[in-house]
């Protein structure tokens, strides 16, 4: 059983449009963590939310962690090609900074 | 430069044949850890730990082993590799006070 789900898996949409990814788990996270992954490269760390409710911006992208912090999306506005990659969550468990549990991954692919 | 790196980037063997992959960092962190990385199931934390001589264990721990003599280098370890443990291997580093992990190259291993 995954801890973390993330849907959808497969994303092919084209530039300017917008997206949203989720990551949905029954426990609670101490912590949530965004990554993006392109391929032949290991995941690069995106962003990091601790408290229920928390929303971040970094540039077009925005992360909102959920209330009850089991859940969180990712918002892409007007997506550009180099948005194209593999978009990981992963939580620590509350009690486990050390342990981190990585969501099943979305594919995203922009178009022209 | 800062970075992590991961020896072989690919390998190539057979069942039951002992194998190490290396990892080492050059950024004095005192956390490491390995993954493993699968289609549809994501990044699956083997082991990892927390300083020198100090390691325990992941999601996925059978099958592997490691070492942390030196706060640099975390070798993993498959005495008796078997073809389920072909896969994508990740090692990543970070500062036990911060959140951002710093992810290997990746090694691609194939056990027939």
């Amino acid at each position: 059983t995954q801890l973390l789900e993330q849907s959808p898996q497969f994303l092919s949409i084209q530039e300017g449009e917008n997206l949203t990814v989720y990551c949905n788990s029954s426990s609670v996270f101490s912590s949530l963590q965004w990554y993006r992954q392109e391929p032949g490269e290991g995941p690069v760390l995106l962003v990091t939310v601790v408290t229920g409710g928390e929303v971040k911006k970094l540039k077009r992208l925005t992360f909102q962690f959920g209330d009850a912090r089991k859940d969180s999306s990712l918002h892409i506005t007007a997506a550009q090609p180099g948005d194209t990659g593999l978009y990981l969550c992963a939580g620590s468990l509350t009690g486990t900074a050390s342990k981190l549990t990585f969501g099943t991954g979305t594919r995203l692919q922009v178009t022209l | 430069e800062a970075q992590v790196t991961q020896n072989p980037r690919y390998l190539i063997t057979v069942t039951g044949k002992k194998l190490t992959v290396t990892c080492s960092q050059n950024m004095n962190h005192e956390y490491m850890s390995w993954y493993r990385q699968d289609p549809g199931l994501g990044l699956r934390q083997i082991y990892y730990s927390m300083n020198v001589e100090v390691t325990d264990k992941g999601d996925v721990p059978e099958g592997y082993k490691v070492s942390r003599k030196e706060k640099r280098n975390f070798p993993l370890i498959l005495e008796s590799p078997s073809p389920n443990q072909t896969s994508l291997y990740f090692c990543a580093s970070k500062y036990l006070s911060t959140d951002t992990q710093y992810f290997g190259p990746g090694t691609r291993l194939t056990v027939l």
